[in-house]
């Protein structure tokens, strides 16, 4: 299956920080997944995206596609408690199921 | 929309003991994925359905899991026997193609001891 690593694996913030997380691939991927995982529960899709060197925002979250199509990140701006959770970016190569990454576990310091 | 619906929630058994997962996808939603998350190891697909046809088996431990979908609305994960190393939270999740997100279930916490 796809490869795609992920980092970092923990990031500890003050509240009103700014957090990233990246995933990167060895290889051409035809579209990258996040997904957001709080303490306890399931994971919940966030985004997809396709095309090369996209940008999509919701909110204070900002989605990037590489434009070479093998890496993404996800930017938080200004961090909030209710951020906290993991996040993880999931990867379709040729195949059609998702590989996900490690995820990033994020930590929001009131 | 109930949303992907397993049972049980959680699961306590002995080594050795028989364990069946289940599953129940969004309607209309054609794949189904089985995935197994702990804490060395993170999200691993273990097998998936299209049309409850198992497409991709391999991520399937041994030969002590097995999976079925003997319909559209339902869908079992069998671990025989049971083993302390399969302790994890078990997922389901189904979506509508391939490649279109997935809906996540709120998985079975799994403990063998």
């Amino acid at each position: 299956g796809q490869q795609v690593m992920q980092i970092p694996q923990y990031q500890h913030v003050q509240e009103g920080e700014d957090f990233t997380t990246y995933c990167n691939s060895s290889t051409t991927l035809s579209n990258i997944q996040w997904y957001k995982q709080r303490p306890g529960g399931h994971p919940v899709f966030l985004i997809q995206l396709v095309k090369s060197g996209e940008v999509k925002k919701q909110k204070r979250l900002t989605f990037q596609f590489g434009e070479a199509k093998k890496n993404s990140s996800l930017h938080i701006t200004a961090t909030q408690t209710t951020d906290v959770g993991t996040y993880f970016c999931a990867a379709s190569g040729s195949a059609r199921q998702l590989t996900f990454g490690s995820g990033t576990q994020l930590t929001v310091l009131p | 929309d109930a949303g992907v619906i397993q049972s049980p929630r959680h699961e306590v058994t002995e080594m050795g003991q028989e364990v069946t997962l289940r599953c129940k996808p969004i309607s209309g939603h054609d794949y189904l994925f089985w995935y197994r998350q702990t804490m060395m190891r993170g999200l691993e697909l273990l097998i998936y359905f299209n049309n409850n046809v198992p497409i991709d088996d391999s991520g399937m431990p041994e030969d002590r899991f097995s999976a079925k979908m003997p319909n559209a609305s339902f869908s079992t994960l069998k671990i025989q026997p049971s083993e302390p190393r399969d302790s994890a939270v078990y997922f389901c999740a189904s979506s509508r193609q391939g490649n279109s997100p997935l809906h996540f279930g709120n998985g079975t916490r799994l403990t063998v001891t």
